[in-house]
């Protein structure tokens, strides 16, 4: 299993354009995230999704958009970039829940997006 | 909501030591508290987690321990090495979701 993947590692974006960072996961999980991560403020959830069709906002979704048509797919679009976007995102699978037993959250390499 | 404070935000030990990093959350319903290690350039990954019907649990050199009444939980490495280098991230549970600490990065000199 190749697990979590994520394109770009690594992207420069000017203000305004707009982009989507796309995350793949083979291990037939449910549950999917996206966080960013800022020098010094830990990991904070953009989106999740608990099953392809279902997403739900996180505690950063302003200025992101999500998608969940299928089990292995979980793409991030940014629209309109502005520079307190740049950061690093992760995105993470887990099998069930926090609640349940197969929680672990797997997470991808990360993409390093700058917004200049 | 969910909060969680973390400290220290670094810790330098000598090769050999042990390191204590302590956590501290806010909502009283939370049962589930895991531990994820971030090595450079690498994405996050579960060390040990503990539920809240147990006050302590051990892997090898790694410990958790957690108190309920207090609000806090703590990882406890022994015999320190240079590959535990690393950012280390404590997190509560949410609705279906972790709310992470601010990270801790532990420098392990040889």
């Amino acid at each position: 299993n190749a697990g979590v993947t994520q394109t770009p590692k690594f992207r420069i974006l000017k203000i305004g354009q707009s982009m989507t960072l796309q995350c793949t996961q083979d291990m037939n999980h449910n549950y999917m995230y996206w966080y960013r991560q800022d020098p010094g403020m830990g990991l904070k959830l953009i989106y999740y999704s608990v099953g392809a069709g279902i997403t739900d906002k996180g505690e950063v979704p302003n200025g992101y958009n999500v998608s969940r048509s299928t089990t292995e797919d979980f793409p991030l679009r940014l629209e309109l970039a502005a520079p307190s976007q740049t950061s690093v995102y992760f995105c993470a699978s887990s099998y069930s829940g926090t609640s349940g037993i197969y929680n672990e959250q797997f997470f991808g390499p990360g993409t390093r997006l700058t917004v200049l | 909501g969910e909060n969680v404070e973390q400290h220290p935000s670094t810790l330098s030990v000598q090769e050999g030591d042990s390191a204590v990093i302590k956590c501290t959350y806010s909502d009283s319903a939370s049962n589930y508290f895991p531990w994820y290690k971030q090595e450079l350039g690498k994405g996050p990954q579960l060390i040990i987690d503990i539920r809240s019907n147990v006050g302590e649990k051990k892997d090898q050199r790694i410990a958790v321990t957690l108190n309920k009444t207090a609000k806090h939980f703590s990882l406890h490495i022994t015999e320190t090495q240079p590959e535990d280098s690393a950012v280390y991230f404590c997190a509560e549970e949410g609705y279906s979701t972790l709310t992470f600490g601010k990270g801790t990065m532990l420098l392990v000199s040889p």
